[in-house]
Parts: structure tokens; sequence; C-alpha cells
């Protein structure tokens, strides 16, 4: 159980392009889904908090109008880079926790490689 | 200091000893810990989640928690090369936001 699916798993475009990625949820219903980005060798680093049917939360420091959320139902989530650039490029993680229960732990999609030449 | 330390220098183990992986914490609000593996390319993999003080045991891993002393571990018996990967510490404080550690890299040669 608590399967995530992410989609796609890379992409590479050219500059200026706006890149969707897809967060789904399989077999659980997800109040609460999560945006992170990972560099070469280290952690993740939180992005923004998605939350169904009300606006993201953003971390410091993340352009909201460079990274539009869109969470419309309990089971999608959407991460839209606007207009790439090369200093995008990165690797883009999503997770989502069950919500019945908020203790549960979040379980991780397999992550959006993106290359923006 | 940082929430969450935790030693990203990579181990080398050879295949069938046993892995030993440390993340100590300075936040005593933290209730739930995580550790979750990863493959190069992928996302991070739940394996073990617990939230009291103790030994959790799953297979060959166990997650150990001391609350006392800020101070979480995994442990992997009988290691396989399968087992390679980066091994990520992670903890929260009711339905706050993970901390995570910086991750550590394992190798285990066959």
């Amino acid at each position: 159980g608590a399967v995530v699916s992410q989609h796609p798993s890379w992409v590479i475009c050219k500059s200026g392009t706006s890149v969707k990625i897809e967060c789904r949820s399989l077999d659980f219903q997800a109040t609460t889904m999560f945006w992170y980005r990972q560099f070469p060798k280290q952690s993740l680093m939180l992005m923004a908090t998605s939350n169904e049917g009300s606006k993201a939360t953003y971390e410091q420091g993340v352009e909201k109008d460079k990274f539009l959320i869109n969470h419309a139902s309990l089971t999608l989530s959407t991460l839209t880079v606007t207009s790439a650039h090369p200093e995008d490029s990165s690797f883009y993680i999503c997770s989502a926790r069950e919500d019945v229960r908020t203790n549960q732990p979040q379980h991780f999609g397999d992550g959006t490689r993106l290359s923006i030449l | 200091q940082k929430e969450v330390e935790q030693d990203p220098g990579p181990l080398s183990v050879p295949e069938g000893a046993i892995v030993s992986l440390n993340c100590t914490y300075s936040n005593s609000a933290f209730q739930y810990f995580m550790w979750y593996r990863q493959y190069s390319r992928k996302g991070p993999e739940l394996l073990m989640y617990t939230y009291s003080s103790g030994n959790k045991e799953d297979g060959r891993f166990t997650a150990q928690v001391d609350k006392s002393s800020k101070y979480i571990s995994l442990f992997i018996r009988d290691s396989q090369p399968s087992d390679s990967a980066t091994y990520l510490c992670a903890m929260k404080r009711g339905n706050n936001r993970l901390a995570f550690g910086k991750g550590n890299q394992v190798v285990v040669i066959p």
C-alpha cells in the first residue's frame, strides 16, 4: 500500500519551456502532498506543501510564480515549472501522506529528472 | 546547529557485515522517526517508522531510538550488494514537515 506515482520520470526541454510534473497517490487519499528538490549528493529540500482545494504553502526563497502547484483532487498534485531555465535543472520529488491519522509517514514518488538545455 | 545531523561520509562494508548508521538531533519535540533508502535516480523508500524509544525490527533491519540522548540508529544485518544505496534519516513533530539528515551513502562490496 501507500504507493505514490510521479510522471514523467525524465524531461529534457529547451530553455523557456514550461514543464508540468504530476504526482498521484494510487491507493490512498492525500489531503497533503509535498514537493521537494534534490541536488546531486544532497538531501531533499522542501519547496512547498500542497493542500487539496487550497493554495500551496511555499518555503522561503521558492518563487511561487515560477513553481506553480495545483492540488485539485485528493489523489493528484501537479508542479509546473514555468519558463524553465538551465538553473532549474534538478531532481524533483513529490511525497504524499495519508491523512486519516496525521502521524503517518510520507511516501515518496520516484522523482522527475528535469534537464533544461 | 542543524536540527538533524547525519555524517554523510561514504561507508563501504563487505557483504555479510553489519551496517550501522546514526543520526543525532537537537529538537526534543521530535516525535516520529523514519529511515528512508534511496537508490540512485529514484525517490526515497520508507524502510522504518517508529515513534517510541527502543528497538524496532523488520527482517534484517533494526531501528533504534534513544530520545533521552536524541539519537537514532539503523542497523542492517547480513548486508547484501542490493543494500548499496543512500540512507536518509528523517523526523518530525506532529503534523509538521520532515527534517532530514544529509544521507549516508552505503556500498556493500561482494
